[in-house]
């Protein structure tokens, strides 16, 4: 990927659990999105961090940001069945850029 | 609420052929990107346009050109297919030229034999 890395690339733990998959970028942001990809489906945004705020919540979702280290947590609480997915980090850099480039993405299986 | 539209859903192309996706974005987005996104892979940013002008180009081969029409559809044309462009292609629309989130539609498959 040009910008972001994510790790673990697959993650598989039980219903219920917490899950956390972290992205690492290059260069400097305006903002960082995370999405989610059902199985050949089109990506949904999740949430968005502004490169000035250090943390946010939306529901069972809690994401952080430390631009120092150019990274990026996602964090799922109480993991559903349902949360099956791809989760992809994506950063609006600075320069111009008008576009939001993706990281690799990381494979999350929630085994019932 | 209405999202972003792309058709066809399924294309299935033999090699140096000519394919055409459309996109028809979010009503009152005046913004549109096209990703491809290859098998297990990240989506790779191709193009995009804001008021119907391209704004940003991306790793786009030579062989695919894109426009944004006075209606703000979209197109994307790839001309002498190649085994490797076989894809998921996405067309997303933003209501922001900058800094906002996207919406993506259900994206293009494109098999190339």
């Amino acid at each position: 990927s040009q910008q972001g890395e994510e790790d673990p690339q697959a993650l598989s733990i039980q219903e219920g659990e917490n899950a956390t998959m972290n992205c690492s970028y290059k260069t400097s942001i305006n903002n960082l999105q995370w999405y989610r990809q059902n199985s050949g489906r089109g990506l949904v945004h999740l949430i968005l961090i502004r490169s000035n705020e250090r943390e946010k919540h939306s529901g069972r979702l809690r994401v952080t940001l430390d631009t120092s280290k150019k990274s990026s947590s996602l964090l799922i609480t109480a993991s559903r069945a349902a949360d099956t997915a791809s989760y992809f980090c994506a950063t609006d850099i600075v320069q111009g850029a008008q576009k939001l480039v993706f990281g690799q993405g990381t494979r999350l299986t929630i085994n019932p | 609420a209405a999202g972003v539209i792309q058709s066809p859903r399924h294309l299935i192309k033999e090699k140096r052929e000519t394919a055409t996706l459309k996109c028809y974005p979010i009503p009152r987005h005046d913004t549109v990107y096209w990703y491809q996104q290859g098998p297990g892979q990240d989506p790779q940013f191709l193009i995009s346009f804001y008021e119907k002008m391209q704004s940003d180009k991306g790793s786009i081969p030579d062989r695919f050109s894109a426009q944004q029409f006075s209606d703000y559809h979209s197109e994307l044309n790839m001309s002498s297919l190649e085994l490797g462009d076989s894809a998921l292609y996405f067309c997303a629309s933003s209501p922001v030229l900058t800094g906002g989130e996207l919406f993506f539609g259900e994206g293009s498959r494109l098999t190339v034999l």
